[in-house]
């Protein structure tokens, strides 16, 4: 049981490069979530799916967009990479939407430079 | 804006002893509290939630919510090397937003 699952673990861009970040969830999960954490600011929810076939903005969705493929993977793609884009970016999944109990279960992190 | 106050630390505190962590929220709305670990270079990874007023306990980790005053801590005891790293405190504010709100984190460390 893998849990939730990330590639690739490290990545270089070019400004103005794209990109596509794939997270795979095994624990039949309904939502999934993207977040960035950079330092000093905590994690920042970006984007995330209630459910297979709906996605909804978080706090920070400009310069991405994302992906519910089926109910276990959601990917972020990144259409012109900009140097404020470097970060660490986690995906998440929890059981149910709309559960305030639920809890989020995180993936190992991408770790993005744009230069 | 629905906010999370910690404060980032570093906390330090003697191998054995007891360290308190304590987060604030904005949203009294929020219903359930959830206390994360992440290790330098990691995930976060679960540590409990609480949704009660009151003490939860499980092990050595100890959370405290008290929803008139608007904060949750957290407090392990018998502190080890091993716990050191930062805690993250994020709140739900249920109904048809059940999306969580981070604070930034409190770096602990743990002094053999």
């Amino acid at each position: 049981n893998a849990g939730v699952t990330q590639t690739p673990k490290f990545q270089v861009l070019k400004t103005g490069q794209s990109m596509t970040l794939q997270c795979a969830q095994d624990m039949n999960h309904n939502s999934m979530y993207w977040y960035r954490q950079d330092p000093g600011m905590g994690l920042r929810l970006i984007y995330y799916s209630a459910s297979e076939g709906t996605t909804d903005k978080g706090e920070v969705p400009n310069g991405y967009n994302v992906s519910r493929l089926n109910k276990r993977e959601f990917s972020l793609r990144l259409e012109s990479a900009a140097p404020s884009q470097t970060s660490v970016y986690f995906c998440a999944s929890s059981v149910t939407s709309g559960g305030a109990r639920d809890t989020q279960y995180f993936g190992p992190g991408t770790r993005l430079t744009v230069l | 804006q629905k906010e999370v106050e910690q404060n980032s630390g570093p906390l330090s505190v003697p191998e054995g002893a007891i360290a308190s962590l304590n987060c604030t929220y904005s949203d009294r709305g929020s219903q359930s509290f959830f206390w994360y670990r992440q290790y330098s270079g990691k995930s976060p990874e679960l540590i409990m939630f609480i949704y009660s007023n009151g003490d939860k306990e499980d092990g050595r980790f100890t959370a405290q919510l008290n929803k008139a005053s608007q904060y949750v801590s957290l407090l392990i005891r018998d502190s080890q090397p091993s716990d050191s790293a930062t805690y993250l405190c994020a709140v739900n504010s249920g109904g048809s937003n059940y999306k969580l709100t981070f604070g930034k984190g409190t770096l602990l460390t743990v002094n053999p």
